[in-house]
């Protein structure tokens, strides 16, 4: 069965700082994983996913995310913060191998940006 | 702005009343999912249709009935419901997996959010 774990209720920065969302995920095949941001009474904005290749994955509105197989972790990342990015971050995985087409959320973070 | 429209916005209903919520998307996906969100929470799968066929159902109550009538558009009928079901009801499509041009990711509308009183 897959999973994603988010262990941060919340993350505080100021703004001008580097920002991280943690996330650690399991799957039984090759992880399909996901950022999503969803701003209050919103939908979900699709930031950035990795599949395969390059570790490193730039997204939408300067987030990057690093694949770590080894540490089974896909954390999101800015080197500077904006107070815009105050938002509820949720990390995803979606197993490519299976015909159920599942994806599962995490328990999401909430972000705040202190000017 | 999203390629997937979902309507209405907001949903007064009272326990007794029939109502739908519906979904389209032009985006040529032939996979569409409904989603549920409780406030502060992550969403949580109800149904997923995959080439306008119900491939998933995560054990969601006979009060809400999907239908999927073609490959744009996605319906949630919703009869006798609970105030515990009041949420945020997302709509989302994506290519189904296996699918060459797959990328993966979901792609939600707005979302309606639904009042039972």
């Amino acid at each position: 069965a897959q999973s994603v774990a988010q262990p941060e209720d919340q993350v505080n920065v100021a703004e001008g700082n580097p920002l991280t969302v943690k996330c650690t995920y399991s799957v039984s095949g090759n992880p399909y994983l996901f950022w999503y941001v969803q701003y209050p009474n919103r939908g979900l904005q699709f930031l950035l996913k990795y599949i395969t290749g390059d570790n490193l994955v730039k997204g939408s509105y300067g987030f990057e995310a690093e694949f770590n197989k080894s540490q089974t972790s896909f954390h999101l990342k800015k080197p500077s913060a904006l107070v815009s990015d105050s938002a509820l971050y949720f990390c995803a995985v979606r197993d490519m191998g299976s015909s159920a087409s599942k994806i599962i959320f995490g328990s999401g973070t909430r972000l705040s940006i202190r000017p | 702005d999203t390629e997937v429209t979902q309507t209405p916005k907001h949903l007064v209903m009272g326990m007794t009343n029939k109502k739908s919520l519906k979904c389209e998307q032009h985006m040529g996906h032939r996979a569409m999912y409904w989603y549920k969100q409780k406030a502060k929470k992550p969403p949580e799968l109800m149904f997923v249709y995959s080439y306008e066929k119900l491939s998933i159902n995560e054990s969601v109550p006979s009060r809400f009935s999907p239908e999927c009538p073609n490959s744009s558009l996605l319906n949630l009928h919703l009869h006798a419901l609970q105030p515990e079901d009041s949420a945020l009801y997302l709509c989302a499509s994506s290519q189904p997996p296996r699918v060459t041009t797959n990328t993966g990711e979901l792609f939600f509308g707005e979302g309606s959010r639904l009042t039972v009183l």
